[in-house]
């Protein structure tokens, strides 16, 4: 099942504007990560928050934490067309014995010129 | 080298036939993953390895059978498969965080299978 469900599914913006996605979640987090995913191929680890911070800066990416809501944001910041993907939150936590990444329900963005 | 190699690309398979995907990576993760997507749906894990040995098996049904020779390598075996079988299988490797979360992942390009 689905860790995280992640709002807007779809997102649709013009080039330079700034495009935030959202994702709660439902159990306790070791930490949250975001990837990118193009046209249905592999995924690109973006950026990685912990369970104990609460904000985070990778060049034109904001990611919060909010442990309490059970929620995460990315903000992507001045956006180009080369953005357009899909965006999707995944969950890191420990089961048993043995750690697991768990994906939420995926934003797809698109950027237009 | 941070790159996760998956073969082959697309695999076309019959439902009574037996083939396998490859992973391979020289990262030194010993951690790797199995996951299936479907369109337009986030990636589901399948398996986990951890050290070589099978660690979370998310009741995937036994025609998927997982092989961990050895650090750099997974297979996943596919005998008997159902067309709603078909989807993008994706493998992933990361370091082995001994309990305190999955590290970053880094994924292959995945093998699309088509079941006919």
């Amino acid at each position: 099942s689905q860790q995280g469900e992640e709002d807007p599914q779809a997102l649709s913006i013009q080039e330079g504007e700034n495009a935030t996605m959202n994702c709660s979640y439902k159990t306790s987090i070791n930490n949250l990560q975001w990837y990118r995913q193009n046209s249905g191929r592999g995924l690109v680890h973006l950026i990685l928050i912990r369970s104990n911070e609460r904000e985070k800066h990778s060049g034109r990416l904001r990611v919060t934490l909010d442990t309490s809501k059970k929620s995460s944001s990315l903000l992507i910041t001045a956006s180009r067309a080369a953005d357009t993907a899909s965006y999707f939150c995944a969950t890191a936590a420990v089961d048993g014995t043995a750690s697991k990444l768990t994906f939420g329900t995926g934003t797809r963005l698109q950027v237009t010129l | 080298d941070t790159e996760v190699t998956q073969t082959p690309k697309h695999l076309v398979m019959g439902m009574t036939n037996k083939k396998s995907l490859k992973c391979e990576q020289h990262m030194g993760h010993r951690a790797m993953y199995w996951y299936k997507q479907k369109a337009k749906k986030p990636p589901e894990l399948m398996f986990v390895y951890s050290y070589e040995k099978l660690s979370i098996n998310e009741s995937v049904p036994s025609r998927f059978s997982p092989e961990c020779p050895n650090s750099s390598l997974l297979n996943l075996h596919l005998h008997a498969l159902q067309p709603e079988d078909s989807a993008l299988y994706l493998c992933a490797s990361s370091l082995a965080t001994g309990g305190q979360g999955v590290a970053e992942a880094f994924f292959g390009q995945g093998t699309r299978l088509t079941v006919v």
